[in-house]
């Protein structure tokens, strides 16, 4: 079965402008869950998504936003981006409540 | 406020021997724990989990133990390989208070086995 696969793997923008993330999840996992990974802050919770409907969101301003489609591909978008927004940024797809499993990320410079 | 803590950022063994690596939690509302390993430009790789129904749940050489009164987890690793050199994330969350997709993370403990 293949794994969770993220796109791009790589991104190098311009403050200001805007970015969009794609992750696939597993086949047959309707969650999937977007992080932010960082030195100083580790992984951080952005938000999940259930059924095409967004069910947890973490502390992170407006301009992060996601949404999910009828096939659980989930895409995630960083608006006015800032310097600070240069992360490592991870999908997970889960079946249930159980065990996440993790895409390779999206490296996202922000320059 | 860091709700899952690993307070050894760093941590060496001798090949062969245990590894163990500690994480500590300060919400009591958290019921399901995980632990991750991470290569560097990698996602991290699920390893094992526990229910807080449970103390102890085993995986070949992994095994995780849970302390709920003490609100501490560790995860056993024996015997160590050079090939478990990685970073260690431990996760929690809340399953039946409906955050499932929530996974709170530690900040890493990195392995070293040496030869």
């Amino acid at each position: 079965k293949a794994g969770v696969t993220q796109t791009p793997r790589y991104l190098i923008k311009t403050r200001g402008q805007q970015v969009t993330l794609s992750c696939s999840p597993i086949s047959g996992h309707r969650s999937v869950s977007w992080y932010q990974q960082t030195p100083g802050q580790g992984l951080q919770f952005l938000f999940e998504y259930f059924s095409e409907t967004q069910r947890n969101k973490g502390n992170f301003p407006g301009r992060f936003s996601g949404r999910q489609f009828s096939n659980s591909r989930s895409e995630m978008n960083v608006s006015t981006l800032e310097l600070g927004d240069s992360a490592l940024y991870l999908c997970a797809s889960s079946l249930a409540q159980n065990e996440q499993f993790f895409g390779p990320g999206t490296r996202l410079t922000v320059l | 406020d860091q709700q899952v803590k690993q307070n050894s950022p760093s941590l060496s063994v001798q090949e062969g021997r245990i590894s163990i690596l500690n994480c500590d939690y300060t919400n009591s509302m958290f019921d399901y724990f995980l632990w991750y390993k991470k290569y560097p430009a990698e996602g991290p790789t699920f390893l094992i989990s526990i229910s807080s129904i449970k103390d102890k749940n085993e995986d070949g050489r992994f095994t995780v133990f849970l302390n709920k009164s003490a609100k501490h987890l560790s995860l056993h690793i024996v015997p160590s390989q050079p090939g478990d050199s990685a970073v260690y994330f431990c996760a929690a969350s809340a399953v039946y208070g409906g955050s499932q997709g929530n996974l709170i993370f530690g900040k890493g403990t990195k392995l070293s086995v040496k030869p």
